[in-house]
């Protein structure tokens, strides 16, 4: 079944400081997939996404997030984490046959910037 | 551009009450869903729709309803109000290839008492 995890519920990184969210899916096709950042009382905005094609992808905000197909992951990371950076982000993958664009989203990673 | 409009942003149901939660879009886009979203859970698909007249459930139906008469309107009714239905819940709404991303609501928070 497809399944997506990110194994870390909750981050806490230094204001200035590199950033890294893990996320590991399960599906049996080539996979879509997308990071969504959710601030408190908002709804998902759309990081970034990858279909195909060049394995490392860049997003708004100034994250990015690479593919690699051998791991099955699409960590998302960014040089150098700002305040307003504090927020949840989910990992999903696309699924489903002829173009339903049904997602199946991680468990969510809470991230906390410290001053 | 107003996107993806939910209606109401909260409200509290008694157990056994009936309440419909609205989503409209503007984009024209063809496919919408239905997400709830609980705390350390993501969100779990509740239902989507992949045109007008087109419906289907998705991982968490038990307990609503949806119905799809037009592009921009995608209704989700809650027949007999549970407590296990207080929840988060986002619509969303895509592209034909769905893949392009979603855009998403800001939300609905339902409390059942």
């Amino acid at each position: 079944a497809q399944s997506v995890t990110q194994p870390d519920i909750h981050i806490t990184v230094s204001e200035g400081a590199s950033l890294e969210l893990r996320c590991n899916y399960s599906y049996g096709a080539t996979p879509y997939l997308f990071w969504y950042v959710q601030s408190p009382g908002q709804g998902l905005q759309l990081l970034l996404k990858y279909f195909s094609g060049d394995t490392l992808v860049q997003g708004i905000k100034g994250f990015e997030a690479e593919f690699k197909r051998s791991q099955s992951s699409f960590n998302l990371r960014k040089p150098s984490v700002h305040w307003s950076d504090a927020a949840e982000y989910f990992c999903a993958v696309g699924v489903g046959s002829g173009n339903t664009g049904k997602l199946i989203f991680g468990q969510g990673t809470t991230l906390q910037v410290k001053p | 551009n107003a996107g993806v409009t939910q209606t109401p942003k909260f409200r509290i149901l008694k157990i056994g009450q009936s309440m419909t939660l609205q989503c409209a879009q503007d984009m024209n886009h063809n496919y919408m869903y239905w997400y709830r979203q609980d705390p350390g859970m993501g969100l779990k698909l509740i239902y989507y729709s992949v045109g007008a007249g087109i419906t289907d459930k998705g991982e968490v139906p038990n307990g609503y309803n949806v119905s799809r008469s037009t592009t921009e309107d995608f209704p989700l009714r809650l027949e007999l109000a549970a407590p296990s239905q207080t929840s988060v819940y986002f619509c969303a709404s895509s592209t034909i290839t769905g893949g392009l991303g979603y855009t998403f609501g800001s939300g609905t928070r339902l409390t059942v008492v």
